[in-house]
């Protein structure tokens, strides 16, 4: 079957770094995407990775193993408003979307 | 990118009865995706809107619940027919592309937030 697993919260504090990370088993792989989403909100599209390696957008980047079935999204200098879900999602060989199921990310003060 | 619209934001309906959601885009996609969304849950795919041709359904869900219509490239419609309590969702209406978007990006509408008493 297909696989996507990732945290189901995790907890940082502002201006700090927070890294969350995604293991995947599709059958096929056609690129990784991380996508935020804010309570209440659809989701955003914030990356895509089809190749092994870092992609670095501002304060967001994201990293792909497709060895490894593994990715991570970093976000640095957290602010409040980072605050939400994000979601990894794979498209599989029938470049169909599987989703995870979110971590949603808190931010202290 | 793609701009999408939905209508109605949000309804609350009576078990039975239906309701046809809206999803309008900017411009001329050729993927237009219906997912749904359970409070704390992540998306499910219902259907892949095809333009001129009957829907795409996923395991689970079936026309006759969820008819779906796709008269052009920026329109669609997700009907939830005979509706129960277990169908409070949210909707949302997605597509892939759109003008100036990569290929690979997939936006989506704001959504619709369905109550069914």
């Amino acid at each position: 079957g297909q696989n996507i697993d990732q945290p189901t919260e995790m907890t940082a504090t502002e201006g700090a770094i927070v890294q969350i990370n995604c293991t995947y088993q599709t059958s096929g792989f056609n690129g990784l995407f991380w996508y935020q989403q804010h309570a209440g909100e659809a989701p955003t599209f914030l990356s895509y990775n089809v190749l092994d390696g870092l992609e670095e957008k501002g304060r967001f980047s994201s990293f792909l193993s497709r060895s490894k079935g593994y990715s991570y999204l970093l976000l640095k200098e957290l602010q409040m408003k980072d605050s939400a879900s994000y979601l990894c999602a794979v498209l599989d060989s029938n470049y169909q979307l599987i989703w995870g199921a979110g971590t949603k990310l808190i931010i202290k003060p | 990118s793609a701009v999408i619209s939905q209508k109605p934001s949000r309804d609350i309906c009576q078990r039975g009865t239906s309701l046809t959601i809206q999803c309008q885009v900017d411009s001329q996609v050729t993927m237009m995706f219906w997912y749904r969304q359970q409070p704390g849950q992540s998306l499910t795919l219902i259907a892949t809107a095809n333009q001129g041709s009957e829907a795409t359904y996923e395991s689970g869900f079936v026309i006759d619940k969820f008819p779906i219509s796709r008269p052009n490239l920026t329109f669609s419609t997700l009907t939830v027919s005979n509706m129960s309590p277990e169908d409070s969702s949210i909707y949302l209406c997605s597509v892939v592309g759109g003008s100036g978007g990569d290929d690979y990006e997939q936006f989506f509408g704001p959504g619709t937030r369905l109550t069914v008493l």
